[in-house]
This record gives structure tokens, C-alpha cells and sequence, in this order.
């Protein structure tokens, strides 16, 4: 089954210490982005892949980083999390720029 | 910078009557329109696109979208809504010149009653 999968689904964890949410995708897609999703202002572009070694910044990429090692994967890394990055997280990935994202089931991170 | 505004937070639509969730934008150059909905606690899913070509647009579920260039809209559209429907829905945007940077309207909880 196509899918994209993200884990932890759920992550309740403190201030500054480090913390890394996997994504995995089983259909060999090029490009690859997180978002975060918070209420009224729907989701927002954290950073993106185009291909292997390829990242680049979106909307939003302060106190993240990301890497993009193997095709499949796409880990988003928080090195000293905030309370300001408490939100729910969405990992996608799609074929081509103008194709349709496939979306992961979200994790939901709270930062004490 | 590409924008795309959803105006309403909520649409309450009696079962059986026609729906329209609003969405308009803002790109430089020719747009590529998308719109996604959500069930609780999943992903977003896709339900159909506008890249080019005519400007109605039919996708999943028997919803369906029209482009409108001079209003810059693209509203969501159904004709006989059904409980099921109730969920939260994204519109968006990527203008031809913006890169890979796809850009989200803040949502519509779409609230469908029998």
C-alpha cells in the first residue's frame, strides 16, 4: 500500500532536548516537505526536498533542520525545541511539482 | 508572495443542498490550485487540481471546482452534500514562479447536518 509514514504519532517532551520525527515514503518520490498545522492559519511549509542531498527552505524554517540522505526518508529535526514549536506536523510527498502530495497521519509534538 | 484566503472558518449545509467552500489567491505568475480535506486525526487528502485547461474541475467524492482568473477564486463546490462531507478543508496555491513553495489557506470546517 502507497503511504507515508511518520512516527512518533505523539510526543510530549521538554524544553531543549533534542528530538527527531522520521517520514518514510514507499513510492519513490522525488520531492518530500513537513508542514506544521496550527488552528486558523492551516498549514505552513517548514522545508522541502527536491531529490537527495537537495533541501531548501519554506515558509517557516527557523529552529528546524532536516536531512534527505536517501530517497525514501526525510527526518525533521528539532535541535533545542520551544514551546513555540508545540504544533501537529504533517509529512508529505509527491512525484512533481504540480502533483498531488500524499500525506502522513501527522505527529503531534508538545514542547513543555 | 503567494496568498490564499478561505473566509469562512465554517459552512453549515443541510444534507441534500448544495455546498460551496470559498477560496481565493494570490500569485505572481499563472496559478496551480489545489484542494485537500482532512478527517480527524488523519492526513490531508487530495481532491482535485487546477493546472490548466477548462475551468471546471471534477475530483474525488463528486466534488467539483471552478477557476475563476478575474476573481482569482476557486471555490469548492457540491451538489447534493452529504453527512459524510463534514470535515476541514484546505485550498492551494502554487504560482509558476514561486519555486517548489506551496502555500496553504488557513481551513473551512465544513459541518454537514441530517
Amino acid at each position: 500500500e502507497a503511504q507515508v509514514t511518520q512516527n512518533p504519532r505523539y510526543l510530549i517532551t521538554v524544553t531543549g532536548k533534542k528530538l527527531t520525527v522520521t517520514c518514510s515514503q514507499n513510492m519513490n518520490h522525488e520531492y518530500m516537505s513537513w508542514y506544521r498545522q496550527d488552528p486558523g492559519l492551516g498549514l505552513r511549509q517548514i522545508y522541502y526536498s527536491m531529490n537527495v542531498e537537495v533541501t531548501d527552505k519554506g515558509d517557516v524554517p527557523e529552529g528546524y533542520k532536516v536531512s534527505r540522505k536517501e530517497k525514501r526518508n526525510f527526518p525533521l529535526i528539532l535541535e533545542s525545541p520551544s514551546p513555540n514549536q508545540t504544533s501537529l506536523y504533517f509529512c508529505a510527498s509527491r512525484t512533481g511539482r504540480n502533483q498531488p502530495q500524499h500525506f502522513g497521519d501527522g505527529t503531534r509534538l508538545s514542547i513543555l | 508572495a503567494q496568498s490564499v484566503a478561505q473566509p469562512e472558518d465554517q459552512v453549515n449545509v443541510a444534507e441534500g443542498n448544495p455546498l460551496t467552500v470559498k477560496c481565493t489567491y494570490s500569485v505572481s505568475g499563472n496559478p496551480y490550485l489545489f484542494w485537500y480535506v482532512q478527517y480527524p486525526n488523519r492526513g490531508l487528502q487530495f481532491l482535485l487540481k487546477y493546472i490548466t485547461g477548462d475551468n471546471l474541475v471534477k475530483g474525488s467524492y463528486g466534488f467539483e471546482a471552478e477557476f475563476n482568473k478575474s476573481q482569482t477564486s476557486f471555490h469548492l463546490k457540491k451538489p447534493s452534500a452529504l453527512v459524510s462531507d463534514s470535515a476541514l478543508y484546505f485550498c492551494a496555491v502554487r504560482g509558476d514562479n514561486a519555486g517548489n513553495m506551496l502555500t496553504f489557506g488557513g481551513g473551512t470546517r465544513l459541518m454537514v447536518k441530517p
